[in-house]
């Protein structure tokens, strides 16, 4: 079955950049999607992109995709305190079924 | 807007025991999926909804199952509860004939077997 992986922690100081990273096994992925998620609460749609594309910029969001090497980036630009959240990628080819990575755990120090 | 609405927020359950989850969809959204989050892990499909007929399964047993009803909100029921069941159920909604039309989530239901 599809497989999304990402690494487990991310750590940095407030009003850096912050740049997640997420593999995936399917080719025939059509759109690549990242949410976020705060204690307590459900996911939250960050941002989303279409496969045939290579990056896509949404404020202080970009997403970049490799699709040769099937992987996909979020980098989040002047990292603030209220971005520390579990971000996770996920992948959908029918669109019925989304398979999500076991999220990055982002912490952002004062 | 109103947004994916799930009850109850927390529920404890014995093993053996059979619950029932509820969630609203988002107003505009005709399709209702269920995800169980375990702790530390990303969410799984368990199944999704269209037009009151589910569209999908994922690796789950058919003691999972579910309903939606004609104003798209929707139920999900666990029997003969398990340990392991223990985790968090996300419902999210999306509009189904919009080819991967992104899926906004609920704040989920913590369940907890003992």
């Amino acid at each position: 079955g599809e497989d999304v992986e990402q690494s487990l922690f991310l750590s940095v100081r407030e009003g850096d950049s912050s740049v997640i990273n997420c593999t995936y096994t399917d080719s025939s992925s059509t759109y690549l999607y990242w949410y976020k998620q705060e204690p307590g609460a459900g996911l939250q749609l960050l941002t989303y992109i279409f496969s045939n594309m290579d990056m896509k910029q949404d404020q202080r969001l970009t997403v970049l995709l490799n699709k040769k090497d099937k992987h996909l980036s979020l980098r989040i630009a002047d990292t603030q305190t209220g971005d520390s959240a579990i971000y996770f990628c996920a992948e959908t080819t029918t669109g019925n079924q989304f398979y999500f990575g076991t999220g990055t755990s982002l912490t952002v120090i004062p | 807007e109103t947004g994916v609405t799930q009850s109850p927020t927390h529920l404890i359950k014995t093993r053996g025991q059979q619950v029932t989850l509820r969630c609203s969809s988002q107003s505009g959204h005709n399709t209702v999926s269920w995800y169980q989050q375990a702790l530390g892990q990303g969410p799984q499909f368990i199944f999704q909804y269209y037009r009151e007929e589910e569209n999908g399964r994922g690796n789950f047993p058919p003691r999972f199952s579910g309903l939606q009803f004609p104003n798209y909100s929707s139920e999900l029921n666990v029997n003969a509860l398990e340990l392991d069941d223990s985790a968090l159920y996300l419902c999210a909604s999306s509009l189904g004939q919009v080819p991967n039309s992104p899926l906004h989530f609920g704040n989920g239901t913590r369940l907890t077997v003992t």
